[in-house]
Order: structure tokens, then sequence, then C-alpha cells
């Protein structure tokens, strides 16, 4: 089974911190992404990457930005958290062909104060 | 653009029927994917509809209709693990998958 696994369950931070959310997959997938939940508003991807160092914009980057230095693993970042960045966040990883699935960690619910 | 439809909630009882549809509206289209989400969980796959038709896996099926931008996720014999919200999600171009906001389903006895 893919195993996608997410650092914090349950984050609480300030306001103008630095947040660091953490993903790490064994499938050896090539492509990974995250996402924020948010009620009524669904899933929206903030960044993915299809490869080491590679990364590209989702629908909502703004305040956010992303690592990928090894293939595994897989870094959201918020340069300076907001009352508005509160959210699920989801990670998600798949290989590299069409009909292949996402595979999702179990979230992060970040509170930002 | 890109707009996926869901219905917002659905409710059936045990045992019965439900069919859940989606339309969508994106600009190009690789697949159209179905996730079940329980509260609090993560999304897991479900099905995968490329080709227009119905792809059937054990009490789900899922269908598609690419002229209409359509699909449906059809659960049979429902059970009260069911109870869940039923996520559309569409690829559109690359790798990158649009999600519709989910249908909440609630299962009675």
């Amino acid at each position: 089974d893919v195993k996608v696994t997410q650092s914090s369950r349950y984050l609480v931070k300030r306001t103008g911190e630095k947040v660091f959310l953490e993903c790490v997959q064994d499938m050896d997938h090539e492509n990974m992404f995250w996402y924020r939940q948010d009620p009524g508003l669904g899933l929206r991807l903030i960044y993915f990457s299809y490869d080491v160092k590679m990364k590209e914009k989702g629908d909502i980057p703004e305040g956010y930005s992303v690592s990928r230095e090894k293939k595994e693993r897989f870094s959201l970042i918020l340069e300076s958290a907001s009352t508005n960045q509160t959210s699920m966040y989801l990670c998600a990883s798949s290989r590299g062909l069409h009909n292949q699935p996402q595979h999702f960690g179990d979230g992060t619910r970040l509170s930002i104060l | 653009g890109q707009n996926i439809d869901q219905p917002t909630e659905m409710t059936a009882t045990e045992g019965a029927i439900v069919q859940i549809n989606c339309t969508y509206q994106t600009s190009g289209f690789n697949g159209l994917f179905w996730y079940q989400q329980h509260a609090g969980e993560a999304p897991t796959f479900l099905s995968y509809n490329v080709l227009d038709g119905l792809e059937e896996k054990g009490r789900f099926s899922s269908f598609l209709s690419r002229s209409k931008g359509y699909s449906y996720l059809l659960l049979k014999e429902l059970q009260m693990k069911d109870s869940a919200s039923y996520l559309c999600a569409v690829r559109g171009g690359f790798q990158k998958l649009v999600f519709g906001t989910g249908t909440r389903l609630l299962v009675s006895p």
C-alpha cells in the first residue's frame, strides 16, 4: 500500500511565523502535491512537483512556497503565516501517468492565531 | 475557466441505491476520478474514467459522458459505512486535478 505521511496532524502557530509542513511518500512516486481544504471550497491546489527540484504553481500559490530536494519528500512553507491560512492541508503523491490516482496523506489541521 | 458541480448533500437509506452526479467544464480532459472521504480522514481513490461508459467495481460504479461533461457515481446496497463525502475530480492538463466541492452522503438505518 502507498503510504503518504504528513509530519503533524495538528499544528498551532502565530501570525508572522514561518511554518514548515512536511510530507514523505514511500512509493517512489514522481509527482507530489499540496492542497488546502476548506468548507464549501473543496480541495484547492497550492503547488505541485513532478520531479526533484521542480515545482509548479497551482491555483492558489500566494503566500506559500515549496521545496523538493529529495524524491520522497515535499515541503510546504508558509513564509509569514496569516490567519487566512488556517486550514486543513493535504499532501498527495502519484505516479507520472495520466490514469494514476493521487494518494493522500491524513492531513495537517493548521491554526494560525 | 474550470468548473465542477456536485450536489452539496444527499441522504439515502441503508440497502438502497444512490446516484451522485457531477458535471464539469474544464480546459482539457484527461480523465475523471471519484474519491471517498470520511470525516477527518484522507480522501481515498474509488474510480477512474477516461472513456465514455460505465466502470463497475463491486458495489460502486462510475459513468462518464465526455460529450455532455457529465459523470455519476452509483452506490448499490448502501451500508452505514458509506456515509462520507464523495469528491469528483477532473484531470485537465498535465498532472493537475481540479476537484468539485464534494457531496456529503448520509446513510440512515
